[in-house]
């Protein structure tokens, strides 16, 4: 089945600073990418929808300047986390779309964010 | 819009023994079904999907679920469980129009016990 990879895998930084998690389609192109975060023991909520070349729709609470989505082509999208905070925590899972006859969605493996 | 329940968050079964997974779904269009499994730290696993055609669907790890339209259910079932099946499992829903989002269910814990 087509990859998605996610980097990195882990991280942790510190309150005010920045984070970029990468999530890329590996063999196929993604005309679609989503953006999910986890929080422990709960399912996945999705934060935004980005489509190449184009601005990604977010979804209703979710803040567009702090969670700063880029899918500038067509296997490449990221997720930038400004002026983190502790709550910003969170496991990230991205998945891509092909765009093919039902669109199956494949996930990365996630990226944990922690912020101290 | 859609939604998609999942009745039971935990369910723990002795190492052998049959298990099922219970999801309901609502939605106003028709749907395709998935049955994702997530180990833990890790990202999502596509178990199984029902898209169109027999309403039994087999899947990887010898899952397979059944679609029932008259009941809105996509239980996930499985006749032995092994140990290595211990995960979250999620139950979703998205919309035929390419490019739809999915909708997830809450979750399923399933602990497989010796």
């Amino acid at each position: 089945g087509a990859v998605v990879s996610q980097h990195p895998s882990w991280v942790i930084c510190k309150s005010g600073t920045s984070v970029k998690i990468e999530c890329r389609s590996l063999d196929f192109q993604a005309t679609t990418m989503f953006w999910y975060r986890q929080f422990p023991k709960q399912s996945l909520m999705l934060m935004a929808t980005s489509n190449e070349g184009s601005k990604a729709t977010y979804e209703q609470g979710v803040e567009k300047d702090k969670f700063l989505i880029n899918h500038a082509s067509l296997t490449l999208s990221t997720l930038t986390v400004t002026s983190a905070h502790p709550e910003d925590s969170s496991f990230y899972i991205c998945s891509a779309t092909s765009g093919s006859s039902y669109n199956e969605q494949f996930f990365g493996p996630g990226t944990r964010l922690t912020v101290l | 819009a859609q939604s998609v329940t999942q009745l039971d968050s935990q369910v723990p079964v002795f190492e052998e023994a049959p298990v099922e997974l219970r999801c309901n779904y609502s939605s106003s269009v028709s749907v395709y079904l998935f049955w994702y499994v997530q180990y833990p730290n890790q990202g999502l696993q596509l178990l199984l999907k029902y898209l169109s055609g027999s309403t039994l669907v087999k899947g990887i790890n010898g899952f397979e679920a059944e679609f029932n339209k008259s009941q809105t259910s996509f239980h996930l079932r499985k006749p032995s469980v092994h140990i290595s099946d211990t995960a979250e499992y999620f139950c979703a829903v998205r919309k035929e129009t390419s490019g739809s989002r999915l909708t997830f269910g809450e979750g399923t814990q399933l602990t497989v016990n010796p």
